[in-house]
């Protein structure tokens, strides 16, 4: 099994809806943990850290289901600019700060 | 502007020859690491740092050295290259505390002939 695992998509979208993705990790030492963005060929760029009680940055929602190991990231109103691939980091922390990343999934938000 | 900056951007050799990839953080941050991202494999890691002088393997690191001389720079050295290593790198730097998120470069596109 995979230390983080996302569903690779492509995820189809209209403009304005509302769409999930989840991420799932195996390590149960985990300690913290991230969605970024990352636009074809570019680097990726942080999105929001995910917090233990779940946090919301404007359209954007993410929890953390730490008994079923996973994160989620919710995105409502979707715009054509979040087409993109987001990745998860997982950092299992500690001394050696190791942090693990998802494929990705890509979304395409169509009109 | 706080940022991390790689060079070159594009970079096409031979078998063979030796590079170096650059890359420099002004954050004054005591974590640095180097990725190598492949379609299908995702973002994986080749050697890290967690501060002057201490460097460590990531994942991937056959065929790669490091150094880490001053907290700013952490160079990425290909003695010898080869096709396989084809891909896109970057370099990311952070603060040590777990919970602190990775800032990128902008990454470099090596072709290795």
């Amino acid at each position: 099994r995979k230390e983080v695992e996302q569903d690779p998509g492509p995820f189809n979208v209209p403009e304005g809806a509302t769409v999930a993705f989840n991420c799932t990790y195996s390590n149960s030492a985990s300690q913290s943990f991230f969605w970024y963005r990352q636009d074809c060929r570019k680097e990726p760029k942080l999105l929001m850290s995910v917090y233990s009680s779940g946090n919301e940055d404007g359209r954007f929602t993410a929890q953390l289901n730490r008994a079923s190991q996973y994160i989620s990231l919710l995105i409502r109103d979707s715009k054509l600019s979040d087409s993109a691939t987001y990745l998860c980091v997982v950092n299992v922390g500690g001394g050696g700060n190791k942090l693990t990343f998802g494929t990705g999934t890509q979304l395409k938000v169509e009109l | 502007e706080a940022q991390v900056t790689q060079n070159p951007r594009y970079l096409i050799t031979v078998t063979g020859k030796k590079l170096t990839v650059t890359c420099s953080q002004n954050m004054n941050h005591e974590y640095m690491s180097w990725y190598r991202q492949d379609p299908g494999l995702g973002l994986r890691q080749i050697y890290y740092s967690m501060n002057v002088e201490v460097t460590d393997k990531g994942d991937v690191p056959e065929g790669y050295k490091v150094s880490r001389k001053e907290k700013r720079n952490f160079p990425l050295i290909l003695e010898s290259p080869s096709p396989n290593q084809t891909s896109l790198y970057f370099c990311a730097s952070k603060m040590r505390a777990a919970n602190s998120p990775l800032h990128f470069g902008n990454g470099t596109r090596l072709t290795v002939t």
